[in-house]
Order: C-alpha cells, then structure tokens, then sequence
C-alpha cells in the first residue's frame, strides 16, 4: 500500500527565506510524485510531479523538489519566499497504474511573514 | 479551454434534506473523482469511477452517492444520511497517463 507523510502541518518562513517542505513516501513499486498548492477556498493546483524521468523536478513559481529514492522524500523548495507563496500544501503519491488514484499527504499549511 | 467545472460554490442545505453538486469536465478524462475537505484532515475520497456506467467507493462513501452516466460528468448527491456534511467538496478529473489530477474550484456545503 502507498503513503506519504508530510512533516510539519504549519510552517512559518520570512520573506526572503527558503522555503523547505518536507515529504516522505512509502510505495512498492516505482512512484508517481505530484506536490499541489491550495489557495483559500480554491480547488488544487498542480505544482510540479515526478514521474520517473530526471530526479530533480522544477515545477511553476519557483518550486523545485528532489526525488531521493534511499531516502524515500521528495521534499519541496524555493530558494526565496514571496508573500503569495502563502497557501497550503500537499504531497501525493500514485503508483502510475491502470487506477491512478493519488494518496494525499494531509498538507502543509505555509505562512510567509513580511 | 478545457479545465473542470464544479457549480454551485456555495450551498446550504436544510436538516434532511438531499442535495446534488455538480461537476463536470471538457477534458475528455476517463476517471473523476469527488474528495471532502475538512480543516486538518486533508483530502478524504469519497467516491471514484474510472470509466462510464461504473464507480467505487472510496474512504467515506456512507451517506453519499454519484451517477456517471456521461463521460464529462460526475454528480455527487449528498444525502440526509450524512450526519456531517458540512465541507468542501472537491471534484478531479485524471487521464490515464499519470499526469496527476485536475480539480475543480470546489463547494462549500453548509448546514443550517
């Protein structure tokens, strides 16, 4: 069965500052990765996925996460926040099969202080 | 431009009462799927279906049924059996690529 696990359900940076988002996986075969960001009372949106091509994903708005297969993670970062950068994140995993279902992380609310 | 439509986004149901949210998708997806929001818990899956005529249930089916008579729609009908439907609901539609999901902009299902 696949899992992921998002450490920290609330994280506070500067603006300015990396931004760090950590996620680690569990799944038997290869994974499917995708990190999503949630905007208030908004649907979710595709930030970046991995999907077994190169390890290291540079997705929309500045966001890059590093698939580490021995580490099981596929952390997200930004190497400088922007008050807009302020939402909620998730991490999921699928296992790219014939369902495709993604498991959620329970998300990582982000705040960015001036 | 293709995207994925839910409507209303806000809907307030009496004690009781049965109602439906909409969704609907001009992506020509296979699979769709219906997720609740609530605060600190994540993305729970309600439902799924991954091709025309057929669906599963997923984590908190009870209280809760879809049709899939089209390709492009995938109705959520939120019944008086559910005891707690105050949420966001959110609706995504998926090809069968594992390009990830497409949401829609969700509702929000109040009470009262």
């Amino acid at each position: 069965a696949q899992s992921v696990t998002q450490l920290g359900s609330h994280v506070s940076v500067s603006e300015g500052a990396l931004v760090l988002l950590r996620c680690n996986y569990s799944s038997s075969v290869p994974p499917y990765l995708f990190w999503y960001v949630q905007y208030p009372n908004q649907g979710l949106q595709l930030l970046l996925k991995y999907t077994s091509a190169a390890t290291l994903v540079k997705g929309i708005n500045g966001f890059e996460a590093e698939f580490k297969k021995s580490e099981t993670s596929f952390h997200l970062t930004k190497p400088s926040a922007h008050m807009s950068d302020a939402a909620e994140y998730f991490c999921a995993v699928s296992d790219g099969g014939a369902t495709n279902k993604l498991i959620f992380g329970t998300g990582t609310l982000l705040a960015v202080q001036p | 431009d293709g995207g994925i439509t839910q409507s209303p986004k806000y809907l307030f149901r009496k004690e009781g009462q049965n109602v439906t949210l909409s969704c609907e998708q001009n992506l020509n997806h296979d699979a769709m799927y219906w997720y609740r929001q609530d605060p600190g818990q994540g993305l729970r899956l309600i439902y799924y279906s991954q091709i025309v005529n057929d669906f599963q249930k997923g984590d908190i089916a009870e209280g809760y049924s879809v049709s899939r008579e089209k390709k492009e729609s995938f109705p959520l009908t939120v019944t008086s059996a559910q005891k707690n439907p105050t949420a966001f609901y959110l609706c995504a539609s998926a090809d069968r690529q594992g390009h990830g999901y497409t949401f829609g902009s969700g509702t929000r299902l109040t009470v009262v």
